[in-house]
């Protein structure tokens, strides 16, 4: 079992849907949690990152974790074509490197 | 404005042949990663660093090499290049081992081994 799992999608919605990325996780320690967006043919880029538990809101995007049931998530407000991108979510290994999901592939239809 | 740059951008190669992917930053970053991206894996680490002289292995390491001889840069080496190592390889770097943890992505190498 890969110890971040996420369901690749893809997932297609219409411009302006809320949009719901999730992740789930086994190891119990981890304690940072990320996503990092990356766009075709490109790098990902951090987009946010929470610590333990609760949420963290940066303008149209809140992340979410609940330790309880090791779930992560990504909630996109207001969704925008520009948004079409993978979002992958991620956790910080113990030796400090970090731990993807295999990425969610999320495409918004104007 | 500092940067992280990967070359080449695109390589085809035999099977069997060594090759060298270059990863050059000029953030004075400490730590430096490597990873393969597949299809149905996800981003996958390959080796690390954090610092000069010091390397690490990762998830996916066997058939792959590193040497870190100054903070810019980490070539990653296929010793001898299989058709199951075709994929797209990022390096990446940050400044913390703590936290925040942010890694700086570079735009990939797309290699094809045939």
């Amino acid at each position: 079992q890969k110890e971040v799992e996420q369901d690749p999608g893809p997932l297609s919605v219409p411009e302006g849907a809320i949009v719901s990325l999730n992740c789930t996780y086994s190891n119990s320690a981890f304690q940072y949690f990320m996503w990092y967006r990356q766009y075709s043919r490109k790098g990902p880029e951090l987009l946010m990152y929470t610590y333990s538990s609760g949420n963290k809101e940066d303008g149209r995007f809140t992340a979410q974790v609940d330790k309880s049931s090791k779930y992560i998530s990504l909630f996109i407000r207001d969704s925008q074509p520009s948004d079409s991108a993978t979002y992958l979510c991620a956790s910080r290994g113990s030796q400090g490197n970090l731990i993807f999901g295999k990425g969610t592939k999320l495409s918004v239809k104007p | 404005d500092a940067e992280i740059t990967q070359s080449p951008r695109h390589k085809i190669t035999e099977t069997g042949r060594q090759v060298t992917l270059a990863c050059h930053q000029t953030w004075n970053h400490n730590n430096m990663f490597w990873y393969r991206q597949d299809l149905g894996h996800g981003l996958r680490l390959i080796h690390y660093s954090y610092g000069v002289q010091d390397t690490n292995k990762g998830e996916v390491s066997d058939g792959y090499s590193v040497s870190r001889s100054n903070t810019e840069d980490l070539p990653l080496t296929l010793e001898s290049a299989a058709s199951s190592q075709t994929s797209v390889y990022f390096c990446a770097s940050s400044e913390y081992v703590g936290d925040p943890y942010e890694q700086y992505f570079g735009p990939g190498t797309r290699l094809t081994v045939t």
